[in-house]
């Protein structure tokens, strides 16, 4: 057990949908990561937020956005969502920022049909 | 940018025999690097790092990994495969270009046959 927590475990939902990911770090991490796992495009890093700061973007899709709250947790928010959504998503944490152990939760798998 | 690459989707070894997977990484700045390693229907778990001390790094799990500047290479070794050992293996760059930004390889899975 990572110590991070994901909700909900699984979600099935249908095209054209929105959904939010929530994700609850470690006691003491600052940092929050999201990363999209799926068969055909690998692990792909979407977000870093420090401290309820975006500090860095990846392939996240203009359909996708994120925000760290004061407590520290996390969402990810997907919207018109499509099939080509359909992916594990994974939430870590780390203490800090930069070359940090990322702890990572046990991800939300989320099927579009 | 950096960039990741994993030699070989699969690897299939023996039990006992040594553990060999492969990592190339491209970063224009010093990078740090990571191997995680990810168990069915779990999620990843760090077995090592190396943030520009030793280049021969120690992880859990008698893993270990030598970072070479010259071959821009990261390769994972274990000594003896255990069958517990089977999993997805991910080779990761992490560098600082206006924000730390982590990237992962593809992944190796690793089949040991008794």
């Amino acid at each position: 057990d990572s110590g991070v927590t994901q909700t909900p475990k699984h979600l099935i939902t249908a095209t054209g949908q929105r959904v939010t990911l929530r994700c609850s770090p470690r006691s003491g991490d600052l940092s929050v990561y999201w990363y999209q796992q799926s068969l055909d495009q690998g692990l792909q890093f979407l977000i870093h937020y420090y401290n309820g700061e975006e500090r860095a973007k990846g392939n996240i899709l203009e359909r996708f956005s994120a925000q760290q709250f004061p407590d520290l947790h996390s969402e990810l928010n997907l919207s018109s969502l499509e099939l080509g959504d359909s992916a594990l998503y994974f939430c870590a944490s780390s203490r800090g920022q930069g070359a940090e152990t990322q702890y990572f939760g046990p991800g939300t798998r989320l099927l579009v049909l | 940018a950096q960039s990741v690459t994993q030699l070989g989707s699969h690897v299939s070894v023996s039990e006992g025999a040594l553990v060999l997977l492969r990592c190339n990484y491209s970063s224009s700045v010093p990078p740090y690097l990571f191997w995680y390693v990810q168990y069915p229907n779990q999620g990843l778990q760090l077995l090592l790092k190396y943030t520009s001390a030793a280049t021969l790094v120690k992880g859990i799990n008698g893993f270990e990994a030598e970072f070479k500047k010259s071959e821009t290479s990261f390769h994972l070794t274990k000594p003896s495969a255990h069958m517990s050992d089977a999993a997805e293996y991910f080779c990761a760059v992490s560098a600082y270009t206006g924000g730390f930004k982590t990237i992962f390889g593809a992944g190796t899975r690793l089949f040991v046959k008794a």
